[in-house]
């Protein structure tokens, strides 16, 4: 099946240092990528979503300065996480649309996640 | 009330048993997915519907559009079970963002 992978798995990070998180679409190629955060016990929260070739479109309370989003090919998509802190530290996940063929339609496969850990 | 609602928020089984996770929405949808989350946090797409029920291994999911419902069946429930799963929906209009349900976790003892 298809599949998704994050990289890294997990990171720990000194407060003020940018952390980047890459996402890749294994073997399908993915003209839209989604980024979420999942604090603990909670529901996944959509932050962005990312289209290749133009800019990122974020959610409502979203700082795009804090959280750069690149969609620089059909198959990468990185967030940065610019001067971290400790509140940013989240478990932060992503997903790609595979389109479906012939379909109108596609179906979202989700990457194994990323745990931040700023200290 | 959110968009997407889940029952029962929290589910204990004993291995074996035939388990049934519900999902409720209240738009209208143009497709609706399963999704496992384990402890250590990775995400797997159990299924995909638009409509009727699939099959996949030990599990079903079943969609009634105009009930605007689905069912999530684990048959022969295992430990390895064991895991949060979550409901979400793609509302119609083009969008393809997903509205999530606050997951229903699953405890299968031996």
């Amino acid at each position: 099946g298809a599949v998704v992978s994050q990289h890294p798995s997990w990171v720990i990070c000194k407060s003020g240092t940018s952390v980047k998180i890459e996402c890749r679409s294994l073997d399908f190629q993915a003209t839209t990528m989604f980024w979420y955060r999942q604090f603990p016990k909670q529901s996944l929260m959509l932050m962005a979503t990312s289209n290749e070739g133009s800019k990122a479109t974020y959610e409502q309370g979203v700082e795009k300065d804090k959280f750069l989003i690149n969609h620089a090919s059909l198959t990468l998509s990185t967030l940065t996480v610019t001067s971290a802190h400790p509140e940013d530290s989240s478990f932060y996940i992503c997903s790609a649309n595979r389109p479906l063929t012939g379909e109108r339609s596609y179906e979202q496969y989700f990457g194994p996640g990323t745990r931040l850990t700023v200290t | 009330k959110n968009e997407v609602e889940q029952s029962p928020q929290n589910l204990t089984a004993q291995e074996g048993e035939f388990i049934t996770i519900n999902c409720s929405y209240s738009v209208g949808i143009s497709a609706l997915h399963w999704l496992q989350q384990h402890p250590g946090g990775g995400i797997v797409s159990l299924f995909m519907l638009s409509s009727g029920k699939k099959k996949h291994g030990r599990l079903i999911a079943t969609i009634n559009i105009q009930e605007k419902h689905s069912s999530l069946h684990i048959t022969a429930s295992h430990p390895r079970d064991s895991a949060v799963y979550i409901c979400a929906v793609r509302p119609q209009g083009g969008s393809e963002k997903l509205v999530f349900g606050k997951g229903t976790k699953l405890t299968v003892n031996p």
